[in-house]
C-alpha cells in the first residue's frame, strides 16, 4: 500500500525557524517532492529530494532519509506570507505518477 | 508560470448530468494529470496522461472518464455528475527531465471549482 502522513496544521512565529515533516511508505518511490499552496491558489513546486541529504534553495531546505521513509521541509526566517499548505508528494518508480499527502496548514503569526 | 489553463473555472450543475472539465497547455509537456482536492484528503490522482491517446486511471478515477485527443487538451468528464465529485479540480503538466536539474515537477493550473446540487 501507499501512506503519506504529515502534520495536518501548524503555528509558528514571523521570524522563527519551523520543520514540517512527512513520514511515507509507498510500494515505488523515485523521489520527493514539496509544493506550496496558498489558499485558493494552486499547489507550487519548491523542491525535490531524490537522494538522501539536505538540499538547501534560499529560506528553504529539504531532506530525505530513504532508509527511513522520511522528509523534512525547513522553513527559516519566516514572513507572514509563508502562511499556506505544504504538501509533501512521492514520486513513483516509472517517473511520472505523483501521490500526496494531505498537507499541512502552516499559520504565521506576528 | 506554465501556460496551463482551465475551463470552466466554477461550475454548478444538477445531479446525474455529465459534467466535462477542459486542460489546456502550452507547453507541449508530454504528462496531463487530473486530481480533484478535498478538505483532508489533499490532492488525489484521477486520471492521468502519457501522451496521445494514452491515459490511466489514478487512486479515485469511479464515475470519471478522460480523453486526450492532440497533446495540449486533457478532458475529463464525469458521466452522471453526484454529490460526491463537488470538489476543487487541478489540472497539473510535466515532462520527462531533460537538462541537468531538472525533475518531474508538475505544473498545476488554476483549478475548477465544481459544486453538484
Amino acid at each position: 500500500g501507499q501512506n503519506i502522513d504529515q502534520p495536518t496544521e501548524m503555528t509558528a512565529t514571523e521570524g522563527a525557524i519551523v520543520q514540517i515533516n512527512c513520514t511515507y511508505q509507498t510500494s515505488g518511490f523515485n523521489g520527493l517532492f514539496w509544493y506550496q499552496q496558498h489558499a485558493g491558489e494552486a499547489p507550487t513546486f519548491l523542491s525535490y529530494n531524490v537522494l538522501d541529504g539536505l538540499e538547501e534553495k534560499g529560506r528553504f531546505s529539504s531532506f530525505l532519509s530513504r532508509s527511513k521513509g522520511y522528509s523534512y521541509l525547513l522553513l527559516k526566517e519566516l514572513q507572514m506570507k509563508d502562511s499556506a499548505s505544504y504538501l509533501c508528494a512521492v514520486l513513483h518508480t516509472g517517473g511520472f505518477k505523483t501521490i500526496f499527502g494531505a498537507g499541512t496548514r502552516l499559520f504565521v503569526k506576528a | 508560470d506554465a501556460g496551463i489553463t482551465q475551463s470552466p473555472r466554477h461550475k454548478v450543475t444538477e445531479t446525474g448530468t455529465p459534467v466535462t472539465l477542459r486542460c489546456h497547455q502550452t507547453e507541449n509537456h508530454r504528462y496531463m494529470y487530473w486530481y480533484r482536492q478535498d478538505p483532508g484528503h489533499g490532492l488525489r490522482l484521477i486520471h492521468y496522461s502519457y501522451g496521445v491517446k494514452d491515459t490511466d486511471k489514478g487512486e479515485v478515477s469511479d464515475g470519471y472518464s478522460v480523453s486526450r485527443s492532440k497533446t495540449e487538451d486533457f478532458l475529463l468528464t464525469l458521466e452522471s455528475a453526484t454529490s460526491s465529485q463537488t470538489s476543487v479540480y487541478f489540472c497539473a503538466i510535466s515532462e520527462f527531465p531533460r537538462l541537468a536539474g531538472d525533475t518531474y515537477e508538475q505544473y498545476f493550473g488554476p483549478g475548477t471549482r465544481l459544486t453538484v446540487t
